[in-house]
């Protein structure tokens, strides 16, 4: 079965600072990567879908890259601010045949809760 | 204009009684989902649905019967609910089983709560 870790479990950082959110997985056999962010007692905000084919994806200060043979994805938020404190989740999209009893529904990690203070 | 729309928002019920959350998306989606995130944030996925036909049924109990009317609806019953229900149930989206172009859209989620 697929399964999906992200590092770190939480992280601190102070407003302005670049910072890397890591995401790995155990099965490369995957249609797409999504990242979402979810603010406290919220629901979960899309940021941005990776398919399969593509290395990377951008959306303003945030860009998000796939590296699928090696099972990993870093999610990069440029000049942080208070306001993307929020706890980040990576999840897979197992592709057909995968073997995984958990095919067509995303599979996500436990996230990593972000801090920015200012 | 809400994309995916779940209620009730917030639920408070006693234990053995039996509820049920109603999940509708206005996307034009084949796919939809309910997913159960536990006290600690972990999100997991319980059902599926294509074109109204269950996909995936994970290892829930047979307490929990999810029922598609439509391919746009996608309703939780639950019954004789106990404590251990308790959690967040987000119901979500997409354009087909694979994800689509634009992947998952997830509801705002129902808080249940069994005392």
């Amino acid at each position: 079965k697929q399964e999906v870790t992200q590092i770190p479990a939480a992280l601190s950082v102070p407003e302005g600072e670049n910072l890397v959110l890591n995401c790995s997985f155990t099965d490369s056999a995957i249609y797409n990567l999504q990242w979402f962010r979810q603010d406290p007692g919220k629901g979960l905000t899309s940021l941005l879908l990776i398919q399969s084919s593509q290395r990377e994806q951008t959306s303003g200060r945030l860009n998000a890259s796939l590296d699928k043979s090696s099972g990993r994805s870093t999610l990069y938020i440029a000049a942080s601010q208070p306001g993307d404190s929020a706890t980040y989740l990576c999840a897979v999209n197992p592709a057909l045949g995968s073997g995984s009893n958990s095919g067509y529904a995303l599979n996500f990690g436990k996230g990593t809760s972000l801090l920015v203070t200012p | 204009d809400t994309a995916v729309s779940q209620t009730p928002k917030y639920l408070v019920t006693q234990m053995g009684n039996d509820k049920s959350i109603k999940c509708e998306q206005n996307l034009g989606h084949d796919t939809m989902y309910w997913y159960k995130q536990d006290s600690k944030k972990f999100l997991k996925i319980m059902f599926s649905y294509n074109n109204k036909e269950l996909i995936i049924n994970e290892t829930v109990p047979n307490r929990f019967s999810p029922k598609s009317p439509d391919k746009a609806h996608l309703n939780l019953h639950i019954n004789s609910l106990e404590l251990g229900d308790s959690a967040v149930y987000f119901c979500a989206s997409s354009q087909d089983l694979t994800g689509g172009d634009y992947g998952y859209t997830f509801g705002s989620g129902t808080r249940l709560t069994v005392v």
